[in-house]
């Protein structure tokens, strides 16, 4: 069935290193791909999305790109700061606009 | 701004007692969701509506049914609250055209004692 895979946490790193967060995905049709980001004590908000194959979805310095042939939608920062420590879930939505979500990867970075 | 918001933050029940977790959203939203967020697992959509008076069953909506009687409020309701209904509780909306985000609320933790 539908699913999404991503690299489980908690991920620490120190200010200034480089991220990535794999996710993979399983579904049927083109589906719509999400970073999703929820920082301590709040709810989720959209952090880039992309709607088709090759898209480039970017924003606050993250960057994923929707790869079809592998399935993929990894999120990647060059330089990470104390304020990125959150939650971050990959997404994707199908038909209907419910989403489907990873079970997130928590991020720390220390000073 | 756009807002999603909910009735609680914190809630704690008591096992058997019937509750209800309130979302209201100002963006004249068609679509609404309930989520549960569990460590490890995820987000799981328990419940979604595209319409006044309509609703869909999501993947885990054993134990939840819901209400929505005007468009920007949706309803989640523990008709009798268990233990292993404590969680977070997520709601968010969408506009119906276009791939647009989905906007969250800030979440309510219910404990059920």
């Amino acid at each position: 069935g539908d699913s999404v895979t991503q690299m489980e946490g908690p991920v620490t790193l120190s200010e200034e290193a480089f991220l990535t967060i794999n996710c993979t995905y399983t579904a049927t049709g083109y589906p719509s791909l999400f970073w999703y980001v929820q920082y301590p004590g709040e709810g989720l908000q959209l952090l880039l999305k992309a709607t088709k194959a090759d898209d480039k979805g970017s924003n606050k310095g993250f960057e994923a790109t929707y790869r079809k042939e592998t399935t993929s939608f990894h999120l990647e920062k060059g330089s990470v700061q104390v304020s990125d420590s959150a939650v971050y879930f990959c997404a994707f939505a199908n038909s209907g606009y419910a989403l489907n979500f990873g079970k997130g990867t928590s991020l720390l970075v220390t000073p | 701004d756009v807002k999603v918001t909910q009735s609680s933050r914190y809630l704690v029940k008591r096992t058997g007692e019937k509750v209800f977790l309130e979302c209201v959203q100002d963006m004249d939203h068609e679509n609404m969701f309930w989520y549960r967020q569990d460590p490890g697992l995820g987000l799981r959509l328990i419940y979604f509506s595209y319409d006044v008076k309509m609703k869909e069953k999501g993947d885990i909506p054993e134990g939840y049914s819901v209400s929505r009687e005007k468009k920007e409020r949706f309803s989640l309701i523990l008709e009798s609250a268990s233990t292993n209904q404590t969680s977070m509780y997520l709601c968010a909306s969408i506009q119906a055209q276009g791939y647009n985000e989905q906007f969250f609320g800030p979440g309510t933790r219910l404990t059920v004692l």
